[in-house]
């Protein structure tokens, strides 16, 4: 069974620093594209970041460029976002979820059931 | 970037009736990258529909995905109590990723 675990969310300051993991199993984790995508209180869903297979292919949507990164593990089966110069309006459900082949431009599923980032003084 | 307008933003049916949400992009969605997804509350999105009609793995088939270019719809063609939920389409053609608005389908 496919399986994708968010962990590290939580309360942070303005300006504050996190960084999200996803542990996966049941699937060949170094085949598939992987991404991020969030979910404010009350909100749409919102993509944040992908990654490639290889990781040669990292991408983030605007709101984020430059101020988060991506980045995966495949000898552990995990997945990463840092999250760096956090702004309220980052507060959200932050989900990973799989791709099922190695290009990032993909739909996504299963997603894991999401850890929460709380940005607030 | 590529802009998804779901219409309509709620949608108030019955069990047994016919749901037909619609899904608009700003430009062409390239190779009909489109998929949508279905959320209850609570829980993470499921993806329903890829490549713009091709169901997913343990989709019922009163799901069915339609559309090109820049119009799409999802129809559902008999409404069962686990469907009610929030739908999303998502385009993958071009970069960056964007989902829709969602539609609301709840019991009428």
């Amino acid at each position: 069974e496919v399986q994708l675990l968010e962990s590290g969310g939580g309360l942070v300051q303005p300006g504050g620093s996190l960084r999200l993991s996803c542990a996966v199993s049941g699937f060949t984790f170094s085949a598939c594209a992987m991404t991020w995508v969030r979910q404010a209180p009350g909100k749409g869903l919102e993509w944040v970041s992908s990654i490639s297979d290889n990781s040669r292919g990292t991408y983030y949507a605007d709101s984020v460029k430059g101020r988060f990164s991506i980045s995966r593990d495949n000898s552990k089966n995990m997945l990463y976002l840092q999250m760096n110069s956090l702004r309220a309006e980052d507060t959200a459900l932050y989900y990973c979820g799989k791709a099922p082949r190695g290009g990032a431009w993909s739909w996504f599923d299963p997603w894991g059931r999401g850890t929460l980032v709380t940005v607030s003084s | 970037e590529v802009v998804l307008t779901q219409s309509p933003g709620s949608l108030s049916l019955s069990p047994g009736e016919r749901a037909t949400l619609s899904c608009r992009a700003s430009q062409s969605v390239s190779s009909n990258n489109l998929a949508w997804y279905q959320q209850k509350l609570g829980q993470a999105p499921r993806v329903f529909i890829y490549d713009a009609s091709t169901r997913a793995t343990g989709v019922p088939d009163r799901f069915s995905g339609s559309g090109s270019g820049t119009d799409f719809t999802l129809t559902i063609s008999r409404l069962e109590p686990e469907d009610f939920a929030v739908y999303y389409c998502q385009q993958y053609g071009s970069p960056p990723l964007t989902f829709g608005g969602g539609t609301k389908v709840d019991i009428k």
